[in-house]
């Protein structure tokens, strides 16, 4: 059974960097895309990125100037960074694995169970 | 980028009820189209995919249809257990985007 779990800080300062890992166990993060997801009351839910494990990546424009995208896997792990973070990037942050199903269509089948990152001085 | 409409925004039902959700595409989108399940304070979880296949361990009772720009996810009759908000996904094309969620709240 595949397992992923966030961790990170809960907090972060306005204009400061956001970094969150996602841990997956159970399988192995070489054979599949992984994304980050957040969720925020004025927002829903909203597509941040994916990268697979040939470190090709794929981000929402609305966001790809302030996010980077990375794995490492030795320790079977993805990781986020968001910069110059405001008060509008406060959300549950989630990571997921994108699977791909009937000839290239994804949808997240396994996902963490969120973390929340708050933006406050 | 794609836009996802779902409608109704919330709705109230009874248990044993037959329940529908639509969600259109702001374009044409094939059957690239993902359904979830999300209880308060938890992740969401997959119901369907592909626009009309179970999710394994999804009662049978789920069922989704469409395809191109209007779908639907049906639950032929609710249980208490299905209280909560359901989304569309697309993964048709980048950026993946969501709808805005159904609330099914018990009447």
């Amino acid at each position: 059974q595949v397992q992923l779990q966030e961790s990170g800080p809960g907090l972060v300062k306005p204009s400061e960097t956001l970094s969150l890992t996602c841990s997956v166990s159970g399988d192995s993060i070489r054979s599949y895309h992984w994304s980050w997801i957040r969720q925020s009351p004025g927002k829903g839910l909203e597509w941040i990125a994916y990268i697979y494990s040939t470190a090709s990546t794929n981000y929402n424009p609305s966001l790809e100037r302030r996010v980077r995208i990375s794995l490492d896997l030795s320790k079977n792990q993805f990781s986020l960074r968001l910069l110059s973070v405001t008060a509008a990037d406060t959300a549950v942050y989630y990571c997921a694995r994108d699977l791909a199903v009937a000839g290239q269509k994804y949808y997240f089948d396994q996902w963490g169970q969120g973390t929340l990152v708050t933006v406050s001085s | 980028d794609i836009q996802m409409t779902q409608s109704p925004s919330s709705l109230s039902a009874s248990v044993g009820d037959r329940v529908t959700v639509t969600c259109r595409a702001s374009q044409a989108i094939s059957n690239n189209l993902n359904w979830y399940q999300q209880k308060s304070g938890k992740a969401p979880k997959p119901l369907i995919y592909a626009a009309s296949n179970l999710q394994a361990g999804v009662p049978s009772r789920f069922s989704g249809s469409g395809s191109g720009t209007d779908f639907t996810l049906t639950i032929s009759s609710l249980e208490p257990e299905d209280f909560a908000t359901y989304y569309c996904q697309q993964s048709y094309s980048i950026p993946w985007s969501f709808g805005q969620g159904t609330e099914v709240e018990i009447k």
